[in-house]
């Protein structure tokens, strides 16, 4: 079955300690994102990469750090989380830029 | 600065009526259009798209409407049902760009009643 496969779904943690969540999707897609879902905002994209070794900064990267070190993952590093990370992660894939996006479970994260 | 606008949070609608989402974009660069549906708990998924070459895609009950001109997007679902009561995000991408920024609307919350 395709899909895109976050882990954890639940994440409680406290300030300041380093924190990753994990992605893996199983489509050879070359195209992954990172997003965050905050009440009244929607969801905002924090990096994405488009391929093996190239990623980017979306609107909101601040505090985040990836990696794509194979094509099925795209891990998300929180070095030093702090409460205002507190929020509804989602990974997501696709083959292409003009192609429809597969999305994980999502993850959410509480940062006290 | 918002570039992909949903103006109103929540619909509801009558089962069986037609359903219209609206999205309006500021940005003239995007160049292709996707809807999203997501329920509590999980992920969004996918409904349909548009290419800006194009003015209408049609899938099924569900019908998406692009004006260029005027920039602004929407999404028809008719005949509605009870299953399609769920949050709907509008989003866009300039895919001649040279990355891959997806911008999502914050979305409207539609609400079918039997």
């Amino acid at each position: 079955e395709a899909q895109v496969t976050q882990n954890p779904r639940y994440l409680i943690t406290v300030t300041g300690k380093k924190l990753t969540v994990t992605c893996s999707q199983n489509m050879n897609h070359e195209y992954m994102s990172w997003y965050r879902q905050d009440p009244g905002l929607g969801l905002r994209q924090i990096y994405y990469s488009m391929n093996v070794e190239v990623t980017d900064k979306g609107d909101v990267p601040e505090g985040y750090k990836v990696s794509r070190k194979e094509k099925r993952n795209f891990p998300l590093i929180l070095e030093s989380p702090s409460p205002n990370q507190t929020s509804l992660y989602f990974c997501a894939s696709s083959h292409d830029r003009g192609t429809e996006a597969f999305f994980g479970q999502g993850t959410r994260l509480t940062v006290v | 600065d918002q570039q992909v606008k949903q103006n109103s949070p929540s619909l509801s609608v009558q089962e069986g009526r037609i359903s219209i989402l609206n999205c309006d974009y500021t940005n003239s660069m995007f160049d292709y259009f996707l809807w999203y549906k997501k329920y509590p708990a999980e992920g969004p998924t996918f409904l349909i798209s548009i290419s800006s070459i194009k003015d209408k895609n049609e899938d099924g009950r569900f019908t998406v409407f692009l004006n260029k001109s005027a920039k602004h997007l929407s999404l028809h679902i008719v005949p509605s049902q009870p299953g399609d009561s769920a949050v709907y995000f509008c989003a866009a991408s300039a895919v001649r760009g040279s990355n891959y920024k997806l911008t999502f609307g914050k979305g409207t919350l539609l609400t079918v009643n039997p």
